[in-house]
């Protein structure tokens, strides 16, 4: 299995607050993606990194942020969770960017009350 | 843009029976096709994944899919189902052209005793 870790795996936060998930990666990609996924919805692109610094936004990247500081960690932030960002969000990694296939975390779910 | 449209939501088989999971994609170019399986509560693991040269691939667990450009089609197979097959699938593409995956809403196989 590709080495990836998210924290926290689980998560229950009232409307309102900010809330900060964390991907990490031993494989040295250069590229990560945050997904959410929805019933019915499948995964949809939050934002993604094509390096340090280097950061893109996705299909529903709106109540989103994203930071990148080093290869290995990249933070998805939530800057004041609403409802409907109740979901659970799966980081992916890729080598390359086009044609590469992706390597998911195991996710995390969130709940925001 | 790209797209892709998994036909059934829920298929159900029993087991011991063939496994047709279907998936039809559009993209103005050539296409790069996936297929990832999620077991409950899981990231999505790769099953299998077309990018050039022979359109029948093959992938693990004994599931293979072909690549039919005529039909814009990407369905996965499998001739005998097994318990363990029990699972969420998810069509995805991806192009040269950029460094999105698109995937499908899924599709969730039961499988009968």
């Amino acid at each position: 299995d590709a080495g990836i870790t998210q924290s926290p795996r689980h998560k229950v936060t009232e409307t309102g607050t900010p809330v900060t998930l964390r991907c990490h990666q031993t494989e040295n990609h250069r590229y990560m993606y945050w997904y959410r996924q929805d019933p019915g919805h499948g995964l949809r692109l939050i934002h993604y990194s094509y390096g340090v610094k280097d950061t893109d936004k996705g299909e529903v990247s709106d109540g989103y942020s994203v930071s990148r500081s080093k290869t290995e960690d990249f933070l998805l932030t939530l800057e004041s969770a609403t409802s409907s960002q109740t979901s659970v969000y799966f980081c992916a990694i890729s080598e390359r960017g086009w044609g590469n296939e992706q390597f998911f975390g195991p996710g995390t779910r969130l709940t925001v009350l | 843009a790209q797209s892709v449209t998994q036909l059934g939501s829920h298929v159900s088989v029993s087991e011991g029976a063939l496994v047709l999971l279907r998936c039809n994609y559009s993209s103005s170019v050539p296409p790069y096709l996936f297929w990832y399986v999620q077991y409950p509560n899981q990231g999505l693991q790769l099953l299998l994944k077309y990018t050039t040269g022979a359109t029948l691939v093959k992938g693990i667990n004994g599931f293979e899919a072909e690549f039919k450009k005529s039909e814009t089609s990407f369905h996965l197979t499998k001739p005998s189902a097994h318990m363990s097959d029990a699972a969420e699938y998810f069509c995805a593409v991806t192009t040269t052209e950029g460094n999105q995956f698109y995937f499908g809403t899924g599709t969730s196989l039961t499988v009968i005793p």
